[in-house]
């Protein structure tokens, strides 16, 4: 079975800029959370959906956005590019949303902003 | 304020030996404590979790951890290292009423391996 997976792998962007990153969740799994790792630090909470309704928000401007599709895949939408947005951006799985069940990251997307 | 703290940066140890990595927190309740292992350049893989019942729970590759309410630690243990183990180790905690399943991280600690 695959896995959570997310692309691009890497990409490189200039300042202003538009970002999509995008997630598939595994499969049967409704629930799609999205985390922001600054090199050095541990992830910090951007957004959860779960059915397609954003479910949960981390302390992030509204540059940051994100949807939910009816199959469940994600994206995550960051307008206005700022270098402080380099960072790896994981999405995490689970299959519903309450607290507690086994979530599961991909391996991230490395956003460069130049 | 509710916070994850994992004391120690960097963390070397010989091939072999034992390893204990440290994670408090500080919340009104016990939560939900997982530890996960992100190699690098990779996503985060988790190795165990703690949500009620037995303190010392076991998880993959080894890994145990120990929940003590006493002293709001979830201390990640191995017996004896090997190479494959270097890594960052991130202990994360979910609120047991929160909404959602938000994961707040501790700042993770590094393992480097001597051989």
């Amino acid at each position: 079975d695959a896995g959570v997976t997310q692309s691009p792998t890497h990409l490189i962007k200039t300042r202003g800029q538009h970002v999509t990153l995008r997630c598939s969740p595994i499969s049967g799994h409704k629930s799609v959370s999205w985390y922001q790792q600054v090199l050095g630090q541990g992830p910090q909470f951007i957004f959860q959906y779960y059915e397609k309704e954003e479910r949960g928000r981390g302390n992030f401007p509204d540059r940051f956005s994100a949807r939910q599709f009816p199959n469940y895949s994600s994206e995550l939408n960051v307008n206005a590019l700022l270098l402080g947005d380099s960072a790896l951006y994981l999405c995490a799985s689970s299959l519903i949303q309450n607290q507690g069940f086994g979530y599961t990251f991909g391996s991230g997307t490395r956003l460069t902003v130049v | 304020a509710q916070s994850v703290t994992q004391p120690d940066i960097h963390i070397t140890v010989s091939e072999g030996a034992s390893l204990e990595l440290r994670c408090n927190y500080s919340y009104g309740a016990t939560p939900y404590l997982f530890w996960y292992v992100q190699s690098p350049g990779q996503g985060l893989q988790l190795l165990l979790k703690y949500f009620s019942g037995d303190t010392l729970v076991q998880g993959i590759k080894g890994f145990e951890a120990e929940f003590k309410r006493s002293q709001s630690s979830f201390n990640l243990r191995k017996p004896s290292v090997h190479w494959s183990d270097a890594a960052e180790y991130f202990c994360a905690v979910v609120p047991v009423k929160a909404a959602g399943n938000k994961l707040t991280f501790g700042g993770g600690t590094r393992v480097l391996v001597k051989p």
